[in-house]
């Protein structure tokens, strides 16, 4: 079963404009990552984030998380057509010693 | 080249067939794994290997069998394939560096689309 839950499962939005993608998970983390997939395309890592921080920065994009919520939030800021692509979250489960990922959120950057 | 590599990148075979996947790093991770994709579904982990003597069962390991043959190789095997098993099949790498970082991240490689009619 998938630890982590995204919403939305696609999202469209006009270029300039942020993004919001949001996790939720179900179990107690080492650290919450976001990957984004070109389409057919293998994975990138984009950012990580400890379950010790609530946010953390990487260029445009801002990371939360709530571990009292069990959840984490990804915000893609100016967002530009290079951004389509498909965002996942993965858990870092404590005890399990492999990534868990959630099913995608699909963005769409419209020129 | 690379980080990590996967051929073949698309293939379609006929049910009943053997298919091979392979998986090569230059990464020197000692930790590899196969996922599979499948729309809508996200990614699910088939196997795991910590090191050429460890191989773990994931998730969805029914019908898939795996090989280690030395740190940098990791190929998956479907004995007799089946048309549910078409699928994007990914390979992936880390460092295993938990004690420093508690991280697993995992580098990819670009996929296997495998088509079974």
């Amino acid at each position: 079963s998938q630890q982590g839950e995204e919403d939305p499962q696609a999202l469209s939005i006009q270029e300039g404009e942020n993004a919001t993608m949001n996790c939720s998970y179900k179990t107690s983390i080492n650290n919450l990552q976001w990957y984004r997939q070109n389409s057919g395309r293998g994975l990138v890592h984009l950012i990580l984030i400890r379950s010790n921080e609530r946010e953390k920065h990487s260029g445009r994009l801002r990371v939360t998380l709530d571990t009292s919520k069990k959840s984490s939030s990804l915000l893609i800021t100016a967002s530009r057509a290079a951004d389509t692509a498909s965002y996942f979250c993965a858990t870092d489960p404590r005890g399990a010693q492999k990534l868990v990922f959630g099913q995608g959120t699909r963005l769409t950057i419209n020129p | 080249d690379a980080d990590v590599t996967q051929t073949p990148r698309n293939r379609i075979t006929k049910t009943g067939k053997r298919i091979m996947l392979e998986c090569s790093q230059t990464k020197g991770h000692d930790r590899m794994y196969w996922y599979r994709q499948d729309p809508g579904l996200g990614l699910r982990l088939i196997y795991y290997s910590f090191d050429v003597k460890d191989i773990n069962k994931g998730e969805i390991s029914d019908g898939y069998s795996v090989s280690r043959q030395a740190q940098a190789k990791f190929s998956l095997s479907l004995e007799s394939a089946i048309p549910n098993q078409t699928a994007l099949y990914f390979c992936a790498t880390d460092s295993g560096d938990r004690p420093a970082t508690g991280a697993n991240v995992l580098t990819f490689g670009a996929g296997s689309r495998l088509t079974v009619l």
